[in-house]
């Protein structure tokens, strides 16, 4: 079945450097692919979604890339700042949302 | 505006104990619902959705139901619960048939002792 593995599982990055979260998933059908923030103890919420007609999509310090021939896709964070710590998800489907596969999750840590 | 309620927030349940959590969506119609468990330090694992009233679909074999007696009620039950049932439990809901953003509730923190 679908799966998508997601590197690295943890991240600390200096403040004000940019961090990046990978991707891949197996399914050459998958055409929507969203991030998720979780902060600790809250609900996980979409920060940018990507879809397969299109390689890059940016918002403010936020982009997402996608390489549909690699089937992986990542998160980039520019100027990282405390806030930014949390754990991402990302996710892909092929068609609706009760087909979404998720990633494990990747701890983001923002150094002082 | 759309909001999405989830209760309780937190619970200490003993072995065996039944459970209820309960869901409910203002500012939409026909929603699509789902539950999603989320174990300590884990990611998202579906457990169950519904397209509408009366119809629910589940993604994993458990000791849990779940119904949707109102179209913007999603409740998550079991009659006997296990230490495994511990976890963090989050209700959300999208719209249209599709893949896009799916909204979650503040979720509710299960304790099974």
């Amino acid at each position: 079945g679908e799966n998508v593995e997601q590197h690295p599982s943890t991240l600390s990055v200096q403040e004000g450097d940019s961090a990046v979260i990978k991707c891949t998933y197996s399914d050459s059908a998958s055409n929507y692919f969203p991030w998720y923030k979780q902060e600790l103890g809250k609900r996980p919420q979409l920060i940018i979604d990507i879809r397969s007609n299109v390689g890059e999509k940016k918002d403010q310090r936020i982009a997402v890339t996608l390489n549909k021939t690699a089937k992986h896709f990542s998160l980039h964070i520019t100027e990282t700042q405390p806030e930014d710590s949390a754990v991402y998800f990302c996710a892909a489907s092929k068609g609706s949302n009760y087909q979404l596969i998720w990633g494990a999750g990747t701890k983001l840590i923002i150094k002082p | 505006s759309q909001t999405i309620h989830q209760w309780p927030a937190t619970l200490v349940q003993p072995v065996g104990s039944p459970l209820s959590l309960e869901c409910t969506v203002e500012g939409t119609s026909n929603p699509n619902l789902y539950w999603y468990r989320q174990a300590a330090g884990r990611g998202l694992q579906l457990l169950f959705y519904s397209v509408g009233i009366g119809q629910i679909s589940s993604e994993v074999p458990q000791n849990l139901s779940a119904s949707r007696p109102q179209d913007r009620q999603f409740i998550l039950s079991s009659k006997k619960l296990l230490l495994s049932d511990s976890g963090f439990y989050l209700c959300a809901w999208s719209v249209g048939s599709g893949a896009n953003v799916l909204t979650f509730g503040a979720g509710s923190r299960l304790t099974v002792l």
